[in-house]
């Protein structure tokens, strides 16, 4: 029954590996984000996807990829991973752009 | 760039108190809401209050909008231990579809 659902839960890698957080939401919303939450707390949208376009491509290096295979998923897909990546990311969904916003219960990456 | 900032950063409080938090922006917007985290899991929605409305009910929340001041205000009434949380303050500035923008949060501790 969970809305949105986030996986791996915990995922605690190497520098230097490739990784993948996958997302989906069983809403029927239209648009999906992701977020990533810093040791502080403070929450920074990263990408957002309408109809499985994306409409919204913060700052972020290209080394993170949205892949939105269909309206219900939206998945992570982080090259090269650094130290600094190691966060908290949240994928989150909405029935429209403007809507309150539903997220997932986050995965948190380890870079070693 | 940041667009909210709560205030205080945190609260600590008994039960059966009220709680009021606030929230400062930066720029004109569509809409604001406001969300609670749990330590360690995801946000939950609790309000969206629209650039036209002033005012908005929820159960033990109270939220309001000033839009001259660039404010908003979350008061939580007859305040639980389960209230214990983070609530961020997050605005979707005008003409920026889907961006969502967080404030730092404050962190309200309810104690028995």
């Amino acid at each position: 029954d969970t809305a949105v659902s986030q996986t791996p839960k915990y995922l605690v890698t190497q520098m230097g590996n490739d990784k993948s957080i996958k997302c989906e939401q069983n809403l029927g919303h239209d648009t999906m984000y992701w977020y990533k939450q810093d040791s502080k707390k403070f929450l920074k949208i990263m990408f957002s996807y309408n109809n499985k376009e994306l409409i919204i491509n913060e700052t972020v290096p290209n080394r993170f990829s949205p892949k939105s295979p269909d309206k219900a998923h939206l998945n992570l897909h982080i090259n090269s991973l650094e130290l600094g990546d190691s966060a908290v990311y949240f994928c989150a969904s909405s029935l429209g752009p403007r809507d309150a916003q539903y997220f997932g219960p986050g995965t948190r990456l380890t870079v070693l | 760039s940041q667009q909210g900032e709560e205030d205080p950063q945190a609260l600590s409080i008994q039960e059966g108190e009220n709680a009021t938090m606030n929230c400062s922006y930066k720029t004109s917007i569509n809409n604001l809401q406001w969300y609670r985290q749990n330590s360690g899991r995801g946000l939950v929605h609790l309000i969206l209050i629209r650039s036209n409305e002033r005012e908005k009910h929820s159960g033990r929340l109270r939220v309001t909008l000033d839009t001259s001041k660039k404010s908003s205000s979350l008061l939580i009434t007859a305040s639980r231990a389960a209230d214990t949380a983070s609530y961020f303050c997050a605005t979707t500035p005008t003409g920026t579809a889907s961006k969502l923008t967080f404030g730092t949060g404050t962190r309200l501790q309810v104690t028995l």
